[in-house]
This record gives structure tokens, C-alpha cells and sequence, in this order.
């Protein structure tokens, strides 16, 4: 197993601009999940699919975000109009009923909107 | 909604020492999941010990082990024969059981230097 990945692990935007990352969880975990995490504080969270089935989000994601996982495979997060309070790192998790649903991180994006 | 406390924003310890990390927890549920997690600086975020709440007896894993407190809504995590590799964010979550939401709720951490 390769654990999860995150591209990019960096991203330096301007306010107004538009991005997207990407995870790639352990294979075969069917439920991925996305996190933002801020300077001193714990991970939050803010979606959560079952296979291609976004089944929970948070209130914290609002309507300039988006989130997929076509295939049930990997999954992006887009960011549109980035605001200044959009930098954080954005953590991404998988997991899997056969693994007992542990969680699994991968080492996250950066986002700095400058 | 649940809540994870850490009130401890950082602690310290001497290398080979014992070390005691406090959590603390609101939830209306019976039945949930625990963990702690440890984020080493710019690494990524690993699962250090997982505690299940309807198990009396507490976890551990080698030199880990938990202080499970149903009653008090406590979940200590103590370091035995702290190592200088065991510096690092912990965080105290939580996950229900029921109703379908598989979101960890975390605490704000708590940063743990070992000193030599």
C-alpha cells in the first residue's frame, strides 16, 4: 500500500482565483473524507463520500466549494473565488469497513491565497 | 453537537519519563469511537490509539495507553518511556457510531516536546 496522496502538497493563489486538489486514497477504501485544518487548530471537517456518493458535508463548506469522487476512486476539491480565509491545509482521509474503519491521512495540501 | 476539549496547549517531558495528555468530551450518545492522533511537524496526521466506548477495559499499543473515564467524559492518552521521536501535535477525537456520520471531531491538539 502506497497510504494516501494529496497533489499538489503546495499552492500559492490570489484572491479570486480558482483550485483544485486532488487525493488519492489506499487503494480498495471505498469512504474518503476531506478536512481543513488552520493554524493552531485541530482538523475540521467538511465532506465525506461512500464509493461516488457524497453522503455528509459541513456546514463550513459553502457554496464556493466543491467536492467529487467520479469513479469512486479519487477525489478532487475545488476552491472558487478563493478568499484570504480560505488558506489553511486541507487534509484528506480514506478508510474502509474491512480495515476497521480507521482513518488514514494523507500529508495534505497548503493553500496560501495571498 | 459533540465536542472535543484538549486543555493543555503544550506539554513537555524528559526523554525516558512519563508523560500524561488530557481530553475531554461532550456527547448525548452511548456509543462511540476515541482516538488519539499524533501529526509530527510537516508529517502527515497517524492513529495512535483507538478506544471503543461500550469496552470498560482501556486500550494500549507498546508504550500508549489510554484513561478512559465514561462516566466523566475523559479520555487521557500517557506516553510511558517518552523518546525523543514521540515530539509532536496530539490530537483527542471522536466519532459516533450511529446515525451515520463517520466524521472525526477533533480537539485543538496539544504539542509535546521531548527534551533530552
Amino acid at each position: 500500500d502506497t497510504g494516501v496522496s494529496q497533489d499538489p502538497r503546495h499552492k500559492i493563489t490570489k484572491r479570486g482565483q480558482n483550485v483544485t486538489f486532488r487525493c488519492d486514497p489506499i487503494s480498495e477504501h471505498n469512504r474518503l473524507y476531506w478536512y481543513r485544518q488552520t493554524l493552531g487548530q485541530g482538523p475540521e471537517f467538511l465532506t465525506y463520500f461512500q464509493n461516488e456518493a457524497q453522503l455528509e458535508k459541513s456546514r463550513l463548506l459553502s457554496d464556493r466549494f466543491s467536492a467529487e469522487r467520479p469513479k469512486g476512486s479519487f477525489s478532487t476539491l475545488e476552491i472558487q473565488r478563493t478568499e484570504q480565509g480560505d488558506s489553511a491545509m486541507y487534509l484528506c482521509a480514506s478508510s474502509s469497513p474491512l480495515s476497521g474503519d480507521e482513518q488514514y491521512f494523507g500529508p495534505g495540501t497548503r493553500l496560501t491565497v495571498t | 453537537a459533540q465536542t472535543v476539549t484538549q486543555s493543555q496547549p503544550e506539554m513537555s517531558v524528559q526523554e525516558a519519563e512519563t508523560v500524561t495528555l488530557s481530553c475531554t468530551y461532550d456527547t448525548s450518545e452511548s456509543d462511540y469511537y476515541l482516538f488519539w492522533y499524533k501529526q509530527p511537524p510537516s508529517r502527515q496526521m497517524i492513529l495512535v490509539i483507538r478506544q471503543e466506548a461500550y469496552k470498560q477495559q482501556n486500550a494500549t499499543e507498546n508504550r500508549f495507553s489510554v484513561n478512559f473515564q465514561k462516566a466523566a467524559k475523559s479520555f487521557s492518552l500517557k506516553i510511558s518511556d517518552s523518546q525523543l521521536g514521540d515530539a509532536a501535535m496530539y490530537f483527542c477525537a471522536y466519532r459516533q457510531t450511529q446515525g451515520g456520520s463517520e466524521k472525526l471531531v477533533f480537539g485543538k491538539g496539544t504539542k509535546l516536546t521531548v527534551n533530552p
